[in-house]
């Protein structure tokens, strides 16, 4: 199987800087992935990261180091609208599906 | 342009009944994706369609899930007979190449109790 593991939940407050880890053991590995989901609603598509190193994206940044099987979320100037799910997914192989953890549920308060 | 749509959107049944779940990609995507999250698990991968061909169905849990896809267009997930461990919410999506060459669009889900 393919283990994914997350922090089940963390907390932070409006206009700070929060991480979240997620580290990977997979029979190969073709890109990792990070998707967020407000509750009750679609999972929308975040960062993608198939080579070492960071990927920027406005106040996202996703960061991969794939010699240790880890990457992190990385998310600036938090809003109480960031409060939701973050799913960290792979691509082992050529598979073209995902695996997911768990999901992070972030809590963004005042 | 509409997203990736589902129907319905919950649907609760008893045990030993039929439901059928439908998603309708987004126009134009080739690729179609049905995943499961079961009660305080992650979410997981069931089946994917290259238009109307299964490509992989290795996560289908057993004979009583069917999907199709007639006509390359949208995808039905049929449940028969349902049972209590088949509750879970039951996510579509699609994307128009390789997941790691163009993003895939999820829908809301259907949420799928058992009783």
């Amino acid at each position: 199987g393919q283990n994914i593991d997350q922090p089940t939940e963390m907390t932070a407050t409006e206009g700070a800087i929060v991480q979240i880890n997620c580290t990977y053991q997979t029979s190969g590995f073709n890109g990792l992935f990070w998707y967020q989901q407000h509750a009750g609603e679609a999972p929308t598509f975040l960062s993608y990261n198939v080579l070492d190193g960071l990927e920027e994206k406005g106040r996202f940044s996703s960061f991969l180091s794939r010699s240790k099987g880890y990457s992190y979320l990385l998310l600036k100037e938090l809003q109480m609208k960031d409060s939701a799910s973050y799913l960290c997914a792979v691509e082992p192989y050529n598979f073209n599906k995902f695996y997911f953890g768990s999901g992070t549920k972030l809590n963004v308060k005042p | 342009e509409a997203g990736v749509t589902q129907f319905p959107s919950h649907s609760v049944i008893e045990k030993g009944q039929t439901v059928t779940l439908r998603c309708d990609p987004i126009s134009g995507h080739d690729n179609l994706y049905w995943y499961r999250r079961v009660m305080g698990k992650e979410i997981k991968f069931l089946l994917h369609f290259v238009k109307e061909s299964k490509q992989d169905e290795s996560g289908m849990p057993n004979n009583r899930f069917l999907a199709e896809r007639t006509g390359g267009t949208y995808s039905t997930l049929k449940v028969q007979p349902a049972e209590l461990e088949d509750s879970g919410v039951y996510f579509c999506a699609s994307s128009q190449d390789r997941i790691t060459n163009t993003e895939a669009f999820f829908g809301q889900g259907t949420r799928l109790t058992v009783v």
